[in-house]
């Protein structure tokens, strides 16, 4: 498994602005996602993040709304800019360690609430 | 593509009696199968994970899941529930093919009745 501390846990952040959340794994790992959770609802795929190499974002998310930086094996941040109240969500980040079997393992979690 | 169904929005049971919790999938080939649970106010947590072999896989906390083919399902059990067992449960695939990612059903809610 892996251990994974998501920054901040929660937030509660003003229409138009921008909120950084940070995922930091205790193990080097190739493969790094982010996740929205939207009230009520299931976990929605908003990019994968590699080191090296520019984040791949899934159909309904782009780079201008939700920067993602990767630097290191370790690390990885994702940007909700200019946000408005459709932007209140759980934010996950999980980890893929590779190997034989593809297990994704999951970050705390992070709660914004947009007024 | 891959696709998850999990049938039941919400299902409460009483303490003490067995469960089953029911995921689909849709997948030509045979897939990855994991069940996750989400207490409320945390992330998530694998409860289990069908790669290949013996499709009745064992997991943490005394959950069970078996993969049946013929059915395309791979449904949670597990046989006598504990109030700390309330949680939202997820079940996911994923493919070989579709590099590492894996597609969450939409969430079955547990309650546990005292």
């Amino acid at each position: 498994s892996a251990v994974i501390s998501q920054k901040p846990s929660r937030d509660i952040c003003q229409r138009g602005t921008s909120l950084t959340i940070q995922c930091q794994v205790d193990s080097q790992v190739t493969m790094m996602f982010w996740y929205r959770q939207q009230p009520g609802q299931s976990l929605t795929l908003i990019a994968t993040a590699n080191q090296g190499s520019e984040a791949t974002y899934e159909s309904g998310f782009v780079i201008d709304k939700f920067p993602i930086s990767r630097p290191n094996l370790t690390f990885s941040t994702l940007t909700v800019s200019n946000m408005s109240p459709e932007d209140s969500s759980i934010y996950l980040c999980s980890v893929d360690k590779g190997g034989v079997t593809d297990t994704q393992y999951f970050g705390p979690g992070t709660r914004l609430t947009v007024l | 593509a891959q696709s998850v169904t999990q049938p039941d929005i919400h299902i409460t049971v009483s303490e003490g009696a067995s469960l089953e919790l029911r995921c689909n999938y849709s997948y030509g080939a045979t897939p990855y199968l994991f069940w996750y649970v989400q207490s409320p106010g945390q992330g998530l947590q694998l409860l289990l994970k069908y790669f290949s072999g013996d499709t009745l896989v064992q997991g943490i906390k005394g959950f069970e899941a078996e993969f049946k083919r013929s059915q395309s399902s791979f449904n949670l059990r597990k046989p006598s529930v504990h109030w700390s067992d309330a949680a939202e449960y997820f079940c996911a695939v994923g493919a070989y093919s579709s590099a590492s990612k894996i597609i969450f059903g939409s969430g079955t809610r547990l309650s546990i009745r005292p």
